[in-house]
């Protein structure tokens, strides 16, 4: 069965420094994977997806991740971060059989001033 | 254009009363989807509706019934409230069975006492 881990409950950095949130996923195929972000008391918004080709892809607000099959990883990263990210980050994996998405558990992004 | 749009944002129930959450797309999209996302559990699909005129169980539909009212209303009726369908439940809905990027609801926060 698919599933999607996500290693990290909450992780705190300091605004201006890099960030790494990390995404391992179990799927016999080749996946379809997502990132989205949830602000405190807001829905769900895509930050960026993977369906094939270049395994880095670039998403909205500077995030990029990086697909990698050997590591069954789709790891999200951020060169510099800025208060405004404080969020939580989902990863998810789509289910070709219905087009459902299965999430993580979600990582808490704190930033410290 | 407003997107997904839920109803009510908040509310509480006595256990056993009934309601019903609203969901309404106004961007023409065929798949709908309802969630309850739980503190560490990430998000988890309820019930959803590949097309008008379809609905099929997802992970955890026990207590929940859905509607597919035409293709812009999608609702979720809860028959007896219980307290642990506490949560805050989303909505989103998909364009087209190829594109895989949902588009979610701002939420609505259920308290059941």
């Amino acid at each position: 069965a698919q599933s999607v881990t996500q290693p990290d409950i909450h992780i705190t950095v300091s605004e201006g420094a890099s960030l790494e949130l990390r995404c391992n996923y179990s799927y016999g195929a080749t996946p379809y994977l997502f990132w989205y972000v949830q602000s405190p008391g807001q829905g769900l918004q895509l930050l960026l997806k993977y369906f094939s080709g270049d395994t880095l892809v670039q998403g909205i607000k500077g995030f990029e991740a990086e697909f990698k099959r050997s590591q069954s990883s789709f790891n999200l990263r951020k060169p510099s971060v800025h208060w405004s990210d404080a969020a939580e980050y989902f990863c998810a994996v789509a289910s070709d059989s219905s087009y459902k998405l299965i999430f993580g558990s979600g990582t808490r992004l704190l930033v410290r001033p | 254009n407003a997107g997904v749009t839920q109803t009510p944002k908040f509310q509480v129930l006595k256990t056993g009363q009934s309601m019903t959450l609203q969901c309404a797309q106004d961007m023409n999209h065929n798949s709908m989807y309802w969630y309850r996302q739980d503190p560490g559990m990430g998000l988890r699909l309820i019930y959803y509706s590949a097309s008008e005129g379809t609905t099929d169980k997802g992970e955890v539909p026990n207590g929940y019934n859905v509607s597919r009212l035409n293709k812009r209303e999608f609702s979720l009726r809860l028959e007896s409230a219980a307290p642990s369908q506490t949560s805050v439940y989303f909505c989103a809905s998909l364009p087209q069975r190829n594109s895989y990027e949902q588009y979610f609801g701002p939420g609505t926060r259920l308290t059941v006492t």
